[in-house]
């Protein structure tokens, strides 16, 4: 049972363009989601993260949407550049659950994202 | 800081044979994690603590054990490797729930 899906393994994109990586998830406690980047032989590294009591979030390029009545996030990130070329992994988290979460994430499977010069 | 550190970077081991995988973090998080990364999938975690001498097991925690002596360090223990064992390890720590986890490196393993 998998509770956070990315259903497309990749995606390509020329630079400048908008990159748009999409996440569904299932568990309805999830409230907490955050967005991850991993390049190659290195670990992931903190995007960007949203709670579930907003419905957008940005950080400069990066801008994360959340619609929680069809449990679906997006990252979108303008313009995309050729370092944006990684893999991006979306996780979620039950902080609401307090003491029995602690902090878990369930994390998707992944998007590849190649973004062309 | 250097943050989360894993050692080491790659091991290749044979069926049985056992190790320990490192993990240190210098931020004086309490609550840290591992994770498993197999070919085109998310990660999953295995175990995780809440703070020295508290651990509890994740979604894939057979094969596996962990302990927590210290704030700092958070080890894995795989007593009998099996080829399923092969995957690539992320330990993590973060201060507190609903915030961002801090990722080491990983080290890949292969079992064979």
């Amino acid at each position: 049972d998998q509770q956070v899906k990315q259903n497309s393994p990749s995606l390509s994109v020329q630079e400048g363009r908008i990159s748009i990586l999409n996440c569904d998830y299932t568990n309805s406690m999830f409230d907490y989601f955050l967005w991850y980047k991993k390049y190659p032989a290195e670990g992931p590294t903190f995007l960007i993260s949203i709670s579930s009591i907003k419905d957008k979030n940005e950080d400069g390029r990066f801008t994360v949407f959340l619609n929680k009545s069809a449990k679906h996030l997006s990252l979108h990130i303008v313009p995309s550049q050729p370092g944006d070329s990684a893999v991006y992994f979306c996780a979620a988290s039950a902080t609401r659950a307090g003491g029995t979460s602690y902090g878990k994430l369930t994390f998707g499977q992944g998007t590849i994202l190649t973004v062309h010069p | 800081n250097a943050g989360v550190t894993q050692t080491p970077k790659f091991r290749i081991l044979k069926i049985g044979q056992s190790m320990t995988l490192q993990c240190t973090q210098d931020m004086n998080h309490n609550y840290m994690y591992w994770y498993r990364q197999d070919p085109g999938m998310g990660l999953k975690l295995i175990y995780y603590s809440v703070g020295a001498g508290i651990t509890d097991k994740g979604e894939v925690p057979n094969g596996y054990n962990v302990s927590r002596s210290t704030t700092e360090d958070f080890p894995l223990r795989l007593e009998l490797a099996a080829p399923s064992q092969t995957s690539v390890y992320f330990c993590a720590s973060t201060p507190s729930w609903g915030m961002e986890q801090y990722f080491g490196p990983g080290t890949r393993l292969t079992v064979t």
